[in-house]
């Protein structure tokens, strides 16, 4: 079975500066998804980035991008510039690309404080 | 298109009772899948399904049930509500056409 971990339950930055939010992760699979989720205190859940085991190169959405180490099952989450809208809860999740297997197991989450 | 609807948004129990939590989806998604959130834990699979007539049990599936009648929706039933069932409730459903779940707005569920 796959297990997620994230290790820093609290981390803190200030406005506009960088963070870096850590995911490791286990399986015996070489093909799978790996995401983070963000949760603000509205509670929905929603997509931050996504990315394809097989791609070596690493994700990026507009201030959010990833540091993709395969062989080291490590998946960190960076954001620049922070602002006060990303202060959330952030969930690192995995998911197989075999039929039938496609749950989302997800990390114990960070709670994001951004401060002004 | 309105995505996933959950229904209710919030409801408080008493022990023993019964209740159903309605999610619904309008993408004509094949796999639905119900998770829990506690404080610590992350969320947690209870039951998931990847069409309808076909469901399966995930990591926590004791006290709940489940069926898939149709394509749109995946109801979660709790059997006889207990204190340790009290925590946030998601719904979600994905293609496997793509890669990511789109969730509900969640249920809080109290059991007192």
């Amino acid at each position: 079975a796959q297990t997620v971990t994230q290790s820093q339950p609290e981390m803190s930055v200030q406005e506009a500066e960088t963070v870096t939010l850590s995911c490791t992760y286990d399986t015996s699979e070489s093909d799978y998804y790996l995401f983070w989720y963000k949760q603000p205190p509205s509670r929905q859940m929603i997509l931050v980035i996504r990315q394809e085991a097989y791609k070596q190169q690493n994700a990026t959405e507009n201030r959010f991008s990833v540091n993709f180490q395969k062989a080291a099952k490590s998946f960190s989450l960076k954001i620049s510039d922070s602002q006060l809208g990303d202060a959330a809860m952030y969930f690192c999740a995995y998911r197989s690309t075999n039929f039938g297997n496609e749950k989302l197991t997800f990390g114990t989450g960070t709670r994001l404080t951004i401060i002004p | 298109n309105a995505g996933v609807t959950q229904t209710p948004k919030f409801q408080v129990l008493k022990t023993g009772q019964s209740m159903t939590l309605q999610c619904a989806q309008d993408m004509n998604h094949e796999y639905m899948s119900w998770y829990r959130q506690d404080p610590g834990m992350g969320l947690r699979l209870i039951h998931y399904s990847v069409g309808a007539g076909i469901t399966d049990q995930g990591e926590v599936p004791n006290g709940y049930n489940v069926s898939r009648s149709t394509t749109e929706d995946f109801p979660l039933r709790l059997l006889s509500a207990a204190p340790s069932q009290t925590s946030v409730y998601f719904c979600a459903s994905m293609t496997t056409k793509k890669y990511g779940y789109t969730f509900g707005s969640g249920t809080r569920l109290t059991v007192v």
